[in-house]
């Protein structure tokens, strides 16, 4: 079965740390890639998405994440997290053209 | 531009009640999804509606739920009878096309089943 794999439940960086959260899928036709964010609070939003072309995408707030297809990956990376990144990050990823199916998450607490 | 709207917000419930949620995506969104998100999982897709016909709905319990979108705009997720499995955080999203588009989220309704 199509499965999401999310590596780390729990992150806690400090401020300037560097950040990498791993996201794999089980499915080897096409697919488009998306990691969406939930800020305390706040609804679900799309943070970066990957369809085709240049495998490294970049998003809002200074993330970017690269799609290694040989490794089924689509790791999320930060240089340099922020208090505000404090959210949970969900790894999404379209197969058929049509299903959705999200990883488990991955919580990130930034200590100031 | 207005989100994707549901209501309730909250709702506890015994089990073997019913229960209704209601979504308005955002205009002109003709791809419509309800999820399903028990406490520390992801979401999980119930159901996908393109315009007023069912693209997916694979993983929806179908002896207890059920959803409608009659006239391609908003739509009504039902659960009757609710089980103590059943709570969870109901999400709606709403995007441009098929799935391959941006899905812009609702609040969520949180089902509490006692």
């Amino acid at each position: 079965a199509q499965s999401v794999s999310q590596h780390n439940h729990h992150v806690i960086l400090s401020e300037a740390a560097s950040l990498e959260l791993g996201c794999n899928y089980s499915y080897g036709g096409t697919v488009n890639l998306f990691w969406y964010v939930q800020y305390p609070g706040q609804h679900l939003q799309l943070l970066l998405k990957y369809f085709s072309g240049d495998p490294l995408v970049k998003g809002i707030k200074g993330f970017e994440a690269e799609f290694i297809k040989s490794k089924f990956s689509f790791n999320l990376r930060k240089p340099s997290v922020q208090w505000s990144d404090t959210a949970e990050y969900f790894c999404a990823v379209t197969i058929g053209g049509f299903k959705t199916i999200f990883g488990a998450g991955t919580r990130l607490f930034v200590k100031a | 531009e207005a989100g994707v709207a549901q209501s309730p917000r909250y709702k506890i419930i015994e089990k073997r009640q019913s229960v209704a949620f209601w979504c308005n995506p955002i205009s002109g969104h003709a791809t419509l999804y309800w999820y399903q998100q028990i406490l520390g999982q992801g979401p999980k897709l119930l159901i996908q509606f393109q315009n007023n016909g069912v693209v997916d709905d694979s993983q929806l319990p179908k002896d207890r739920f059920s959803a409608e979108r009659l006239k391609g705009v908003d739509s009504t997720l039902k659960i009757q009878p609710a089980k103590l499995e059943d709570s969870a955080v109901y999400l709606c999203a709403s995007s441009l096309e098929l799935s391959t588009d941006t899905q812009y989220f609702g609040p969520g309704t949180r089902l509490t089943v006692l």
